[in-house]
């Protein structure tokens, strides 16, 4: 299917546990992007990509660590999860970001709960 | 701290009215976006206007850019129950870097 999937939709985890939050998309657009939404915050940028072993950090990446090893996965993982990581985890890619930036796409998102 | 902040926080209007809804911004941009969120989904892409541009229009909606005062502006005419949403804009920042942020958005409200 074409677009960019999230998965999985939804997911409770116990604190202290490893969890990873997958995100494949089908354009090969070079730009991805994760986001988290929390009530009152809007979205918050936790780590973007420009390419394949291309990562930096957003606004929030303290407890996060991605990697891109491949240009149509950008996997999120939570080292150690709290209980103030609990939100709802977006996804999204764009052809082109910065200065040139197209419209970004978004995936459905990962509701997770830390317990 | 976010880049961008909507103004007002949610509004509550009637079908065939219009809407407006304002987004400030902190630094300089490359350009501004601006997204739909309609409850539990993903964010659409609704309009992008570049810095050097002033006023851009997409069917019903209408967006300006005020570089100066660090503003935009979303205007829905003739809204309908099924704009029923939450709107964010989004900055390209002008620090050389290729990140999207987002502001807090607005909650709009269309009554039939």
């Amino acid at each position: 299917d074409a677009g960019i999937t999230q998965s999985p939709r939804y997911k409770i985890t116990e604190t202290g546990r490893q969890v990873t939050l997958m995100c494949h998309q089908t354009w090969s657009h070079s730009y991805m992007f994760w986001y988290r939404q929390d009530l009152g915050h809007g979205l918050r940028l936790i780590y973007y990509s420009a390419a394949a072993d291309i990562t930096d950090k957003g606004e929030v990446p303290d407890g996060y660590v991605v990697s891109r090893s491949k240009t149509e996965n950008f996997p999120l993982t939570l080292e150690s999860a709290t209980r103030s990581q609990t939100s709802v985890y977006f996804c999204a890619s764009s052809e082109e970001a910065g200065r040139l930036a197209t419209e970004a796409f978004f995936g459905q998102g990962t509701r997770l709960t830390v317990v | 701290s976010q880049q961008g902040e909507e103004d007002p926080q949610a509004l509550s209007i009637q079908e065939g009215e219009n809407a407006t809804m304002n987004c400030s911004y902190k630094t300089s941009i490359n350009n501004l976006q601006w997204y739909r969120q309609n409850s539990g989904r993903g964010l659409v892409h609704l309009i992008l206007i570049r810095s050097n541009e002033r006023e851009k229009h997409s069917g019903r909606l209408r967006v300006t850019l005020d570089t100066s005062k660090k503003s935009s502006s979303l205007l829905i005419t003739a809204s309908r129950a099924a704009d029923t949403a939450s709107y964010f804009c989004a900055t390209a920042p002008g620090d050389n870097t290729d990140k999207l942020i987002f502001g807090t958005g607005t909650r709009l409200q269309v009554f039939p």
